[in-house]
């Protein structure tokens, strides 16, 4: 069974950085890309980034380019998120997913990231 | 940017009954789509991909239909598990699009 486990996500000032961490056990982490989404309180999804299984090749939304960074450790089966320069809007549950470089086949029950002064 | 449109916003129906909901895409994405279920306070479940092929253990209630720019996902028969939030999501380009979902509740 597939499970992603996000943590690190807290309350931060506008400005700071706060990373990221999700561990994927149930598959084998290595053959398949990886993505963050985000849904801001009340509202929809949005794509964040994605990296592929090789972690050679990396995608990100224009709102969190230059901010954002998306790793893996296929040692540690563990996908990461080192967000930069936070602001007000980035406020949101973020999932990890597993994913081809495609769609969103499964989802972390999601960590709560506050921007807040 | 490929820009994803879901409607209604919100459809009401009861249960046992048929529910519609649409999607469409500014510009074609092929049969690059999928479809997500959110329930209230949890994360969103893949239900469909390639526009119609259901995920591994979806129902067969559900079906995707649709290619190019315009979409369908039917439920046939709606359970009471059903009533949520539904996402539409185009892979065909980045940056991958989601539509901002229509909800479906109780009548």
């Amino acid at each position: 069974e597939v499970q992603l486990l996000e943590s690190g996500g807290g309350l931060v000032q506008p400005g700071g950085s706060l990373r990221l961490s999700c561990a994927a056990s149930g598959f084998t982490f290595s053959s398949y890309g990886m993505s963050w989404v985000r849904q801001a309180p009340g509202k929809g999804l949005e794509w964040v980034s994605t990296i592929s299984n090789s972690g050679g090749s990396t995608y990100y939304a224009d709102s969190v380019k230059g901010r954002f960074t998306i790793s893996r450790d296929s040692s540690s089966n563990t996908l990461y998120l080192q967000m930069n320069s936070l602001r007000a809007e980035d406020t949101a549950v973020y999932y990890c997913a597993k994913s081809g470089p495609y769609f969103f086949e499964s989802w972390g029950q999601g960590t709560l990231v506050t921007v807040s002064s | 940017e490929i820009v994803m449109t879901q409607s209604p916003a919100t459809l009401s129906v009861s249960p046992g009954e048929r529910a519609t909901l649409s999607c469409r895409a500014s510009q074609s994405v092929s049969s690059n789509l999928a479809w997500y279920q959110q329930k209230p306070g949890q994360a969103p479940r893949l239900l469909m991909s390639g526009a119609s092929t259901r995920a591994t253990g979806i129902p067969a209630r559900f079906s995707g239909s649709g290619s190019g720019t315009d979409f369908t996902l039917t439920i046939s028969s709606l359970q009471s598990e059903d009533f949520a939030v539904y996402f539409c999501q185009q892979y065909n380009d980045w940056p991958r699009t989601f539509g901002g979902g229509t909800k479906v509740e109780i009548k």
